[in-house]
């Protein structure tokens, strides 16, 4: 089955800066590439998501950026501000199977 | 409010007694799933519905874990004879049928086996 491998699991920015995280996978026929945002004690809220007819996809300050045939996907945040701080996940694959989740990423932005 | 719904938000149980779930999807979705997440982790899947079918599930779902989708809307996660282990969040989504479509999350069911 699927593998998803996320790191850093803990980043700490400075208000401003951005921050990266990237997830690798291992499943050749993953096509769909999401990630979610989850607050304490709630539940993961998509954020963005990519296809894999796209090599990159913009919404505002957050960005993903996918690489198949290296078989990683990062995200990116321009300009963190406090509210950023959260748990990112990416998951895989896709189609079919249900998604598979990385880790988590603990995100904490510092005014 | 429209999205995917859980109930209850938090159960303390005793070790032992049995638990059960409920989850509302999004309309017309036809996909349901249920995932289990614990501290520090992220979400594990336990087991999906195509409509009211129960199309696989997970090896972390043992024998005491049961799921249903009785008409292909609603689902409840039911746990037997609750242990320590149990304990976690048991995260509900759903999704439209097609390929290749994002999962929505509900907020969760937090469980505390004591």
């Amino acid at each position: 089955g699927e593998n998803v491998e996320q790191h850093p699991s803990t980043l700490s920015v400075q208000e401003g800066d951005s921050a990266v995280i990237k997830c690798t996978y291992s499943d050749s026929a993953s096509n769909y590439f999401p990630w979610y945002k989850q607050e304490l004690g709630k539940g993961p809220q998509l954020i963005i998501d990519i296809r894999s007819n796209v090599g990159e996809k913009k919404d505002q300050r957050i960005a993903v950026t996918l690489n198949k045939t290296a078989k990683h996907f990062s995200l990116h945040i321009t300009e963190t501000q406090p509210e950023d701080s959260a748990v990112y996940f990416c998951a895989g694959p896709s189609g079919n199977t249900p998604l598979v989740f990385g880790k988590g990423t603990r995100l904490s932005v510092i005014a | 409010d429209t999205g995917v719904s859980q109930n209850p938000r938090h159960k303390i149980t005793k070790r032992g007694q049995n638990v059960t779930f409920r989850c509302d999807p999004i309309s017309e979705h036809n996909r349901l799933y249920w995932y289990r997440q614990t501290l520090g982790q992220g979400p594990e899947f336990l087991t999906y519905f195509q409509n009211e079918a129960q199309l696989e599930k997970s090896r972390l779902l043992s024998d005491r874990f049961s799921a249903e989708r009785p008409k292909g809307s609603f689902s409840t996660l039911e746990i037997q004879r609750t242990e320590q282990g149990d304990s976690a969040m048991y995260l509900c989504a759903s999704s439209p049928a097609a390929v290749g479509n994002t999962i929505y999350f509900g907020e969760g069911s937090w469980l505390t086996v004591v």
